[in-house]
Parts: C-alpha cells; sequence; structure tokens
C-alpha cells in the first residue's frame, strides 16, 4: 500500500465548477498534512495546511480526518489558473520531520 | 519570489562525466532537503541536513553524493550516473523544530543522463 494514496486524474473540469480531491495516508503516527500545488515543469509551492477541524483560504478548504486518515481539497468556483497538479503531503515527525508525498492530482479547468 | 534558488536549472550529462547541483538558500533555515521527482512518481526524499549534519539518507545509490558546508548552502555531486537518474531534482529548506514548519522548494534542476 502507497504511503499517500491519490487518484492520479485527470480532472477536466469547466471554469465555476467546484472540484473535491481525495487522499489517504497509511500512517497513523502522520502529525501534519498539506496540500501544495506543482505547475508543469514548476516546484511544488505550499497551497495550505490541514487541520481536523478544517480550514479555508478563499475558494480552497481543506479537511483532515484523523480516525479515516483521510484528506480532502475542495476549489469552489474554479479558475483556469487552478489548473495544476494538487499534492497531497504527510509530515511523518522525527528527526528530519520527513514529509511523504501524494503522485499528484492533475486538474484541467476548461474555459 | 523564492528564497530557495538551485544551479543548474537544466543539465544534460553522460555516464562518464562529474557534475555538482548546488542550492542556496536565503531563509535562514537550519533544515535542507534533496529530492527526486521522475515522471508519474511521488517526489522522493534523498538527503537530509538539519545544521550541516546529515541525518538522513534514504538509500541512496553513491554515485550521488551530498555535501552541505554550512545552513545556507548544500551540494549534490554526480558522477558515473544511468539514465535512470534523469529526473528533476529538488532542494528544499526549512526552519527549526515542530512539524507544522513547511518546506520551502527551489526551482529544481532538470537533469538528463545521456
Amino acid at each position: 500500500r502507497k504511503e499517500v494514496e491519490q487518484d492520479p486524474g485527470p480532472f477536466n473540469v469547466p471554469e465555476g465548477a467546484t472540484v473535491a480531491f481525495n487522499c489517504t495516508y497509511s500512517n497513523s503516527a502522520s502529525q501534519s498534512f498539506f496540500w501544495y500545488r506543482q505547475d508543469c515543469r514548476k516546484e511544488p509551492k505550499l497551497l495550505m495546511s490541514v487541520y481536523s477541524s478544517g480550514n479555508e483560504d478563499g475558494r480552497f478548504t481543506a479537511q483532515l480526518n484523523r480516525a479515516s486518515q483521510y484528506i480532502s481539497l475542495l476549489i469552489r468556483d474554479s479558475k483556469l489558473s487552478d489548473s495544476a497538479t494538487y499534492l497531497c503531503v504527510v509530515n511523518i515527525g522525527g528527526a528530519t520531520n520527513k514529509l511523504i508525498f501524494g503522485t499528484g492530482t492533475l486538474l484541467a479547468v476548461q474555459p | 519570489e523564492t528564497g530557495v534558488t538551485q544551479t543548474p536549472r537544466h543539465l544534460v550529462m553522460g555516464m562518464t562525466n562529474k557534475k555538482s547541483l548546488k542550492c542556496e538558500q536565503h531563509l535562514g533555515h537550519n533544515a535542507m532537503y534533496w529530492y527526486k521527482q521522475s515522471a508519474k512518481k511521488p517526489l522522493e526524499l534523498m538527503f537530509v541536513y538539519n545544521f550541516k549534519e546529515q541525518t538522513e539518507n534514504n538509500s541512496v545509490p553513491s554515485r550521488f553524493s551530498p555535501e552541505c558546508p554550512n545552513s545556507s548552502h548544500l551540494f549534490l555531486h554526480l558522477h558515473t550516473l544511468q539514465p535512470e537518474d534523469s529526473a528533476l531534482y529538488l532542494c528544499a529548506s526549512r526552519g527549526s523544530t515542530g512539524p507544522g514548519l513547511k518546506q520551502y522548494f527551489g526551482p529544481g534542476t532538470r537533469l538528463t543522463v545521456t
């Protein structure tokens, strides 16, 4: 089983649509959780941290369910500029604060 | 924009060449990381340095040799690479303490081994 599992997509959605990405992780001792965004041929950039209480940043809402080891990202009112790969990332802690990355979910927002 | 820079941005090398990748962070961080990103695969952690000391080597072949002379600079020395080593090599840095502190990535070096 992969340590962090995501649906690779692609998700093709029209502008203005709401789209949801899911992610599961296998290490129950994981300590912190993130969504990163990676544009084609660029480096990953932090989109947002994910908390159990749920958190929102504009059109983006992230949710964590520790019992189910499940993380989600909801994007409302999709823009063309949202097209990218979204990486689910888990920090398993320890001395190195090691990040485990999912393979990413590709989103293509169509005009 | 980013406080983490990497050079070169692109590199083509033969299997018998020796080259080095350089990473520099201007964020005052204490931890630096090397990752490899191959097509269709998740980012793979290669090495971790905390306060210039290597704290993790993720079973990386010896043809990759890291060097961290100080907390701001990180190198990856390459020799006798294989074509399957072609990938995007990303450097990241992070501040001290706490699992919630984020890692910031450099733009990467796209390496092609011929």
